[in-house]
């Protein structure tokens, strides 16, 4: 068992829905990070949250939209996304947000948008 | 141009082959740091190793070896005698400040799909 646990594991959803990913950190560390990982391509980091404040969006689209109510729990919530959305997204932890900090990564929620 | 380039997109070896994956980064930070994460078919991310900019020492670990070489920029990952359970997609990754930004930024490679064959 990892120390990040997301849920689901498997999402399937219309353009039109609005659905969430759950992301919570049993490692008691400070910083919360989704990742999209798409077939063919880098994984995308897309925020980062440090003490529960985001100290990045990386150009996500507003469709994405996340939430970090404490440090142990990360929240991605999507509302009328399109089939290139689909995708392996990825959710991390580490202790800190310096360089070279190790994440510690969940299993993912696989999307796919129909 | 991309910070981490993972030059082979798939390897297929049979077991108890040795196998190389090569990895070569790109930065202008003097201070950084490069890893390597496993993922097997279950998904989640697995470290496997971290390497300073300032510690270009080789590094055995099993049958893992890693070689920093900074003149190249190089950091490649080799499997001695490989095991079907080492099937997975590995990542080389850079983690920089770099752009101005406030934390450690970690970028990927686009990942090496290694298939060990019975």
């Amino acid at each position: 068992e990892t120390g990040v646990t997301q849920t689901p594991r498997h999402l399937v959803m219309g353009m039109t829905n609005k659905k969430s990913l759950k992301c919570e950190q049993h490692l008691g560390h400070n910083a919360m990070y989704w990742y999209k990982q798409s077939a063919k391509k880098p994984l995308e980091l897309m925020f980062v949250y440090s003490l529960e404040e985001r100290v990045e969006n990386n150009s996500v689209p507003s469709r994405f939209s996340p939430e970090c109510p404490n440090s142990s729990h990360l929240f991605l919530h999507l509302h009328t996304l399109q089939p290139e959305d689909s995708a392996l997204y990825l959710c991390a932890s580490s202790a800190g947000t310096g360089v070279g900090e190790k994440l510690f990564f969940g299993s993912g929620t696989q999307l796919s948008v129909l | 141009a991309q910070k981490v380039t993972q030059a082979q997109t798939e390897i297929s070896v049979v077991e108890k082959e040795d196998v190389t994956l090569d990895c070569v980064y790109e930065t202008r930070d003097t201070t950084y740091y490069l890893f390597w994460y496993k993922q097997p078919p279950s998904g989640e991310l697995v470290f496997l190793i971290r390497r300073n900019s300032f510690d270009e020492q080789n590094e055995i670990s099993g049958r893992y070896s890693w070689n920093f070489q900074k003149s190249t920029s190089s950091f490649n990952f080799t499997i001695t005698a490989s095991q079907v359970v080492d099937s997975a997609v590995y990542f080389c990754a850079l983690s920089e400040r770099g752009g101005g930004t406030s934390y450690g930024k970690l970028t990927f490679g686009q990942g090496t799909i290694l298939t060990v064959h019975p």
